[in-house]
């Protein structure tokens, strides 16, 4: 089944406990990025990469990192959490053979910071 | 990429046409219109997109209006596992980020 998987898929952690969130995609697609969803603004886009070992900031990146070392993996670390990185985090991905811009999300990763 | 409205929330009875309007009056020549839904705190899911023609595929039907300015999402046979927050958007990328704005909120009801 085509899917794109994330885990863990809840988390709670305390401020500067370095975390990762894993992202997999069973597609073959190129572009993969993060996005974090919060009451009132929204889904914001965080990194995005086009292909491996090819990233880039989206619009919210301070505090996260991303690596694409393989194709279809594509990790959103945080180095130090803090408290205001609380939020529900979503993978996606898409194949640049679409030609459109669909994307398939992943299930999303409820993160707290305390 | 064209800003889009649409009205916060609708209701709609189990097993009729759901019919969901998005305005973007600004919206330039070569802009797609992307239809997206997300089920409860769910990832969001791909419904359908177009450029000027209406579109149909097994999820659903999109009407877009001559000028372009505006365009309408018809679920033919709504059920309870359409309710969603529904989101209309924008763009002239083929990849590449999803404006997403607030959407509406559809409950389809019994």
């Amino acid at each position: 089944e085509a899917q794109v998987t994330q885990n863990p898929r809840y988390l709670i952690t305390v401020t500067g406990k370095k975390l990762t969130v894993t992202c997999s995609q069973n597609m073959n697609h190129e572009y993969m990025s993060w996005y974090r969803q919060d009451p009132g603004l929204g889904l914001r886009q965080i990194y995005y990469s086009m292909n491996v070992e090819v990233t880039d900031k989206g619009d919210v990146p301070e505090g996260y990192k991303v690596s694409r070392k393989e194709k279809r993996n594509f990790p959103l670390i945080l180095e130090s959490p803090s408290p205001n990185q609380t939020s529900l985090y979503f993978c996606a991905s898409s194949g640049l053979y679409l030609l459109s811009n669909e994307q398939f999300f992943g299930p999303g990763t409820r993160l707290t910071v305390l | 990429d064209a800003k889009t409205t649409q009205p916060p929330s609708m209701d709609c009875a189990e097993g009729r046409a759901a019919n969901l309007p998005c305005n973007h009056s600004t919206i330039s020549g070569n802009e797609y219109v992307y239809w997206y839904r997300q089920i409860h705190s769910q990832g969001p899911q791909y419904i359908i997109h177009g450029l000027k023609n209406n579109e149909t595929n097994e999820m659903a039907s999109l009407i877009i209006t001559e000028d372009r300015k505006s365009s309408t999402l018809i679920l033919p046979h709504a059920t309870l596992r359409d309710t969603a927050v529904y989101y209309c958007i924008c763009t002239t990328d083929s990849w590449g980020k999803l404006q997403f704005g607030a959407g509406t909120q559809v409950v389809v009801t019994p």
